[in-house]
């Protein structure tokens, strides 16, 4: 089965800062998606990357899949409070080796921003 | 507005019983998933449901049940037999299997006493 390792697992930065939280892939991505929470709530949908070397942006958070579609990396510039809560990846396994499709999630990762 | 709705947001029920959470969208999505969060554990998919009256198991079934009898709802059963049931449970829906992105529901947070 597909595993996805995220990195770094929490992150405390200073409001203004850029951060990088990465996503790494057992198996080729057929397709990444990038999801926030706050705690005790539900997943917000942020971005899906499919094609290698693909880039997306919103506002201030920039998502990029790699060439070998192995990794993906979420960059937030000028981080600020409202960015603070737990980023977390999922991989489509695409419907691979007979199983049907589903979503796998990373750990993921929480993210503090101190003003 | 179109969404999923979970309820109650907060559960909780005494050790030996069965309680059941509901999932309702209305969004017309044919896939709907259950996933479980612990801290620390990220999510992981109990059951899913690519169409009305038809569910996989997921990653760890074992003491939940679900049921598929209309496309907008797709109930979980936590029964006496899971062990730690204590946990906080997301309903997600698709409009198909394999279509991009899932839409979550708020969660359910279960506590046994």
């Amino acid at each position: 089965s597909q595993e996805l390792e995220q990195s770094p697992q929490s992150l405390i930065v200073q409001e203004g800062k850029n951060l990088t939280i990465n996503c790494t892939s057992s198996k080729t991505l057929y397709g990444l998606y990038w999801y926030k929470q706050k705690y005790g709530e539900g997943l917000i949908f942020l971005m899906m990357l499919q094609k290698g070397g693909e880039e997306k942006s919103h506002e201030k958070i920039t998502a990029k899949l790699d060439e070998k579609k192995q990794q993906s990396s979420l960059h937030i510039t000028a981080s600020q409070p409202s960015h603070a809560g737990i980023y977390l990846c999922g991989a489509d396994n695409g419907g691979s080796g007979g199983s049907n499709y589903k979503l796998t999630f990373g750990k993921g990762t929480l993210l503090t921003v101190n003003p | 507005d179109g969404g999923i709705t979970q309820s109650p947001k907060y559960l909780f029920r005494k050790e030996g019983q069965n309680v059941t959470l509901s999932c309702e969208q209305n969004l017309n999505h044919d896939a709907m998933y259950w996933y479980r969060q612990d801290p620390g554990q990220g999510l992981r998919l109990i059951y899913y449901s690519q169409i009305v009256n038809d569910f996989q198991k997921g990653d760890i079934a074992e003491g939940y049940s679900v049921s598929r009898e209309k496309k907008e709802s797709f109930p979980l059963t936590v029964t006496s037999a899971q062990k730690n049931p204590t946990a906080f449970y997301l309903c997600a829906s698709s409009l198909s299997a394999g279509s991009y992105g899932y839409t979550f529901g708020s969660g359910t947070r279960l506590t046994v006493v």
